[in-house]
């Protein structure tokens, strides 16, 4: 079955630096790949879409990979800020109809 | 406002009661879909509505759940018999065109349902 893996444990970044967060998935081939940001007691917020033929999608102080070969995303957050704190989710799509989501990675930037 | 509405934002029930949790589109939204978020974990797919039409309910758990959008717009899902493992948030999401995969879904804050 379609598998999603994120990091399982927190992530804590010291302010200003440059937080990574990885995304692999598992038995599916998505021709796109969206990332959310999802706060306490809130929805789920779109941040950025890739496609299979891009390599990298760049906005603001996000970037975003999608390596097809190694079936994994790689989310940037450069000079990191104590707002950037919240949970992010990778959604690998492949169905025109469904979005299978991630469990998420929480992040905490410290000041 | 202009974003995606859900009511209520709190429901607490007791077990065996039905439920109704309704969501508001935002407006001129063809799709809309339903899922379900356990506590840490990330928004598991429910169902699918492209207009009225209901076109994937593959991800509803049980014949209990039931969910409609009968006029194209406002959608509202319906949990009957509720058991204790229905406790989740309930999220519901639309967006503009008729396939998902390379469009933004537009979330609401969701219904936080518990079962006693």
């Amino acid at each position: 079955s379609q598998k999603i893996e994120q990091n399982s444990e927190a992530l804590n970044i010291q302010e200003g630096k440059t937080a990574t967060l990885t995304c692999n998935y598992t038995n599916y081939s998505p021709a796109y790949l969206q990332w959310y940001r999802q706060d306490p007691g809130r929805g789920p917020v779109f941040l950025l879409l890739i496609r299979e033929n891009e390599k990298e999608k760049r906005k603001e102080r996000l970037k975003v990979t999608f390596d097809t070969t190694l079936k994994q995303s790689l989310f940037h957050i450069t000079a990191s800020q104590p707002a950037d704190s919240a949970t992010y989710l990778c959604a690998p799509v492949s169905s025109a109809s469904k979005i299978i989501f991630g469990s998420g990675t929480r992040l905490s930037i410290r000041p | 406002g202009a974003g995606v509405s859900q009511s209520p934002r709190y429901k607490v029930a007791k077990r065996g009661q039905d439920v109704a949790l309704r969501c508001d589109p935002i407006s001129g939204h063809v799709s809309l879909f339903w899922y379900q978020q356990a506590l840490g974990q990330g928004p598991e797919f429910l169902t699918y509505f492209q207009n009225e039409a209901q076109l994937d309910k593959s991800g509803l758990p049980s014949d209990r759940f039931f969910a409609e959008r009968p006029e194209g717009s406002v959608s509202t899902l319906k949990i009957q018999r509720t058991q204790q493992e229905d406790s989740a948030v309930y999220l519901c999401a639309s967006s503009l065109a008729g396939t998902v995969n390379r469009q933004p879904q537009h979330f609401g804050d969701g219904t936080r349902l518990s079962i006693l």
